[in-house]
């Protein structure tokens, strides 16, 4: 059964600093990986999505990577502000099927 | 784009009441999920729908849960009878038709509450 960690789980830091939220699944046979942002009270929102055959994707100030064969995956945020303050979810699909199965997410706040 | 909608927001009811979640998955998209979120279990997978019909409800906790999708742009989730560990913040997703290879885009969810 594919379980996904994220580490760790609140994290707090002062806004301009660069971060690395991490993630790591115990199945290497992913299909893809997504990284979401959950804000208080709201839905998910899809930040990045990296295939099983890439190595990184960038979206503005966020980069994720990802290891298949380490099983692990990183979300880098530049520059933080505290706008990003939010909880960031990690979640896997395996290779045989469609199912996302996530992370308990990081609870990020960033200070003014 | 709207994006996936769903109503209500927020329910209060009862124990032994039937509840009724909806969701209209965003335009273009054959791909439909149900998913639940609690603080201990965390985001779970109910149900996938592809093409209006079941794929895999598996994730269904038990027979008082069930769910339809009567045609490309509606889906429901229903719950009857209801009960207080039923309380749990609700999400509608959708996306196109490879779903492993697509992006899911979430509603903003139902809360849920069962006293």
């Amino acid at each position: 059964k594919q379980e996904v960690t994220q580490i760790p789980a609140a994290l707090s830091v002062p806004e301009g600093e660069n971060l690395v939220l991490n993630c790591s699944f115990t199945d290497s046979a992913i299909y893809n990986l997504q990284w979401f942002r959950q804000d208080p009270g709201k839905g998910l929102t899809s930040l990045l999505l990296i295939q099983s055959s890439q190595r990184e994707q960038t979206s503005g100030r966020l980069n994720a990577s990802l290891d298949k064969s380490s099983g692990r995956s990183t979300l880098y945020i530049a520059a933080s502000q505290p706008g990003d303050s939010a909880t960031y979810l990690c979640a896997v699909v395996l290779g045989s099927n469609y199912k996302l199965t996530f992370g308990k997410g990081t609870l990020l706040t960033v200070n003014p | 784009d709207a994006g996936v909608i769903q109503s209500p927001r927020h329910e209060v009811t009862e124990m032994g009441q039937e509840v009724t979640l909806r969701c209209k998955p965003i335009s273009g998209h054959n791909s439909l999920f149900w998913y639940r979120q609690t603080m201990m279990r965390g985001l779970e997978l109910l149900i996938y729908f592809n093409n209006n019909v079941p794929i895999d409800d598996s994730g269904m906790p038990e027979d008082r849960f069930s769910a339809k999708m009567p045609n490309a742009s509606f889906s429901t989730l229903k719950i009857q009878p209801s009960e207080p560990r039923d309380s749990a913040v609700y999400f509608c997703a959708s996306s196109l038709s490879d779903a492993r290879r697509t992006r899911q885009y979430f509603g903003p969810g139902t809360r849920l509450t069962v006293t």
